[in-house]
């Protein structure tokens, strides 16, 4: 069975702080895909990033970056200099490369509070 | 990517009534997911709903509360039925041609049941 583990709740950050947002996951197949969602106040969904099971480089895309471990199951994302606009609930998600695509897994999210 | 129109946004409803929400797609896509989101929590995956075949429940779901239909590979609607104040929450639905395009959520029917 597949599992996504987010456990920070909530984490309360002052802007300009760096914050890491943890994410484990557990899985049976050898190839799968690992997301990054954030969800805004407003609630819509916003995709981040996309991950499959064979790409271990790490990611950095402007402020955002993420650390992908096969060796501890992690795949973490972390904000530098948080600001305000980040305040959001994120959620980290998993699924199997089945060619047609199956359902996202998703972690229970956490909820990020950037203060100025 | 493919984009999605899902409506309503948003309803109140009465305890006891149904409501029918609509994802249409811009492209013809294999597999469509409904999910719920209770207040304050994450996606749960109601059901995989494909073109031409039932769709597939999870889990604590069942097809006499929340019957979807899938005509086509552009168009699906969830009902939730008998609705009680329990059922208030966001529905999603979403969209992929495999997980290697990645998926597209609709912008969600956020659902009050009084």
């Amino acid at each position: 069975a597949q599992k996504v583990t987010q456990a920070q709740t909530e984490i309360s950050v002052v802007e300009k702080e760096d914050v890491t947002l943890d994410c484990v996951y557990e899985t049976r197949d050898t190839t799968y895909y690992l997301f990054w969602y954030k969800q805004p106040p407003s609630g819509e969904l916003v995709f981040l990033i996309r991950r499959n099971s064979f790409d271990e480089q790490n990611e950095i895309s402007g402020r955002y970056s993420w650390n992908f471990q096969k060796s501890t199951s992690s795949f973490n994302f972390t904000i530098t200099a948080s600001q305000v606009v980040d305040s959001a609930v994120y959620f980290c998600a998993l699924t199997h490369a089945h060619q047609a695509g199956t359902a996202l897994i998703f972690g229970k999210g956490t909820t990020l509070s950037v203060s100025s | 990517s493919a984009v999605i129109s899902q409506k309503p946004s948003r309803d109140i409803c009465q305890r006891g009534t149904s409501l029918t929400i609509q994802c249409q797609v811009d492209s013809q896509v294999t597999m469509m997911f409904w999910y719920r989101q209770q207040p304050g929590q994450s996606l749960t995956l109601i059901a995989t709903a494909n073109q031409g075949s039932e769709a597939t429940y999870e889990s604590g779901f069942v097809i006499d509360k929340f019957p979807i239909s899938r005509p086509n590979l552009t168009f699906s609607t969830l009902t939730v039925s008998n609705m009680s104040p329990e059922d208030s929450s966001i529905y999603l639905c979403s969209v992929t041609t495999g997980a290697n395009y990645g998926y597209t959520f609709g912008s969600g029917t956020r659902l009050t049941v009084v």
